[in-house]
């Protein structure tokens, strides 16, 4: 069974841009949830997903923002890039059981 | 507003010890506590995770002890290997909400 698959692995971006992520679940998992993790902030939720709609949000501005598609599959998009948004972002799924399985994660770089 | 709190930040073990890191929660409505380990440049991996109804739960060398009337739960570590040395995160969650404590370094040394 394929695990949580994050693409793409490393990016860069410019100061003010906007980036999307994407996320595709492990195969019957209806719920994504995506998370931000910095040396100084530690693990930090973001939202969760399931069956295409936004179930939990945690207390990040409105720059960040998500979707998940029919197929479970997940974007997670953040606008008007700051230098501060340089992270390690992981997403996560969960079938019936609230276990979760974490991707490897994206790592953005801002500059 | 930190939900869970976890220590000790760093922890240094000789191989064979045991390692011991401790959470503790505030909102009693979390239902689910998990433990995840993390290496460098790699996701969060699922060691192990107890619901509040039970006080431990064993797999194999690890074992989640819960103590639900003092919202602290923990993990033990027997006979710790190298290469246990990782991040270990404790983490608490209501419906996929889960909110993960600062992590702990754990160095085990040969």
């Amino acid at each position: 069974k394929a695990g949580v698959t994050q693409t793409p692995r490393y990016l860069i971006k410019t100061r003010g841009q906007q980036v999307t992520l994407s996320c595709s679940p492990i195969s019957g998992h209806r719920s994504v949830s995506w998370y931000q993790q910095t040396p100084g902030q530690g693990l930090q939720f973001l939202f969760e997903y399931f069956s295409e709609t936004q179930r939990n949000k945690g207390n990040f501005p409105g720059r960040f923002s998500g979707r998940q598609f029919s197929n479970s599959r997940s974007e997670m998009n953040v606008s008007t890039l700051e230098l501060g948004d340089s992270a390690l972002y992981l997403c996560a799924s969960s079938g019936q059981n609230t276990e979760a399985f974490f991707g490897q994660g994206t790592r953005l770089t801002v500059v | 507003q930190q939900q869970v709190k976890q220590s000790p930040q760093s922890l240094i073990v000789q191989k064979g010890g045991i390692s011991i890191i401790n959470c503790a929660y505030e909102n009693t409505a979390f239902d689910y506590f998990p433990w995840y380990q993390q290496f460098p440049g790699k996701g969060p991996a699922l060691l192990i995770a107890i619901r509040p109804d039970v006080s431990e739960k064993k797999e194999g060398r690890f074992t989640i002890s819960f103590n639900k009337s003092a919202k602290q739960f923990s993990l033990h570590i027997m006979d710790s290997q190298p290469g246990d040395s990782a991040t270990y995160f404790c983490a608490a969650s209501k419906n996929n909400d889960m909110r993960f404590g600062a992590g702990t370094r754990l160095t085990v040394k040969p």
